[in-house]
């Protein structure tokens, strides 16, 4: 079964510098790759989506992600960090095939933005 | 893409009543799933909910405790059934469209007393 983890559950950046939030995948077969997005007391949003085209893929609000096969990695990254960027952040990750494979997420990385 | 709603948003339940969770798409998706995300934690999903016929739940998850139906493409419900203060979370309600993008509810959000 495919898996996925990040490292660190939390992250604290200040507003201006970078934000690097890590996630590996566990598969010998590049599978489809995903960053979701969860604001306080609200539901999940997809930032990006890697499904073979690009390997690095631009999201919304300046987020992207690289994927990279020899490191089994597919860390979100965004140049500058708004205050707005403080939430929680999935990875998860799906099998290639049909449409029926199921999505299986990371513990999430809560990110805090210091003024 | 697709938006979701869900009703009710929030609810504070009894020990040992029943809930149900309705989830409603905007447009036609192939594949809907329903997810318990417990205070803190993650994603664990529960069950995929099959349009027309029983849903295909996860280990740890039987229908009698969460039965769901799925009468159309675009609308599902899930019950939580004889409920106890350990089915206090967050459940969401996602759908698929294509072959892999998945979108999700606001989420429901359920304290058991």
């Amino acid at each position: 079964a495919q898996s996925v983890t990040q490292l660190g559950s939390h992250v604290s950046v200040s507003e201006g510098a970078l934000v690097l939030l890590r996630c590996n995948y566990s598969s010998s077969v590049p599978p489809y790759l995903f960053w979701y997005v969860q604001y306080p007391n609200q539901g999940l949003q997809l930032l990006l989506k890697y499904t073979s085209a690009a390997t690095l893929v631009k999201g919304i609000n300046g987020f992207e992600a690289e994927f990279k096969k020899s490191e089994t990695s597919f860390h979100l990254t965004k140049p500058s960090a708004h205050m707005s960027d403080a939430a929680e952040y999935f990875c998860a990750v799906s099998d290639r095939g049909f449409g029926n494979e199921k999505l299986t997420f990371g513990t999430g990385t809560r990110l805090t933005i210091i003024p | 893409s697709a938006v979701i709603s869900q009703k009710p948003s929030r609810d504070i339940c009894q020990r040992g009543t029943s809930l149900t969770i309705q989830c409603q798409v905007d447009s036609q998706v192939t594949m809907m799933f329903w997810y318990r995300q417990q205070p803190g934690q993650s994603l664990t999903l529960i069950a995929t909910a099959n349009q027309g016929s029983e849903a295909t739940y996860e280990s740890g998850f039987v229908i009698d405790k969460f039965p769901i139906s799925r009468p159309n493409l675009t609308f599902s419900t899930l019950t939580v059934s004889n409920m106890s203060p350990e089915d206090s979370s967050i459940y969401l309600c996602s759908g698929r469209q294509g072959w892999e993008t998945q979108y999700f509810g606001p989420g429901t959000r359920l304290l058991v007393l």
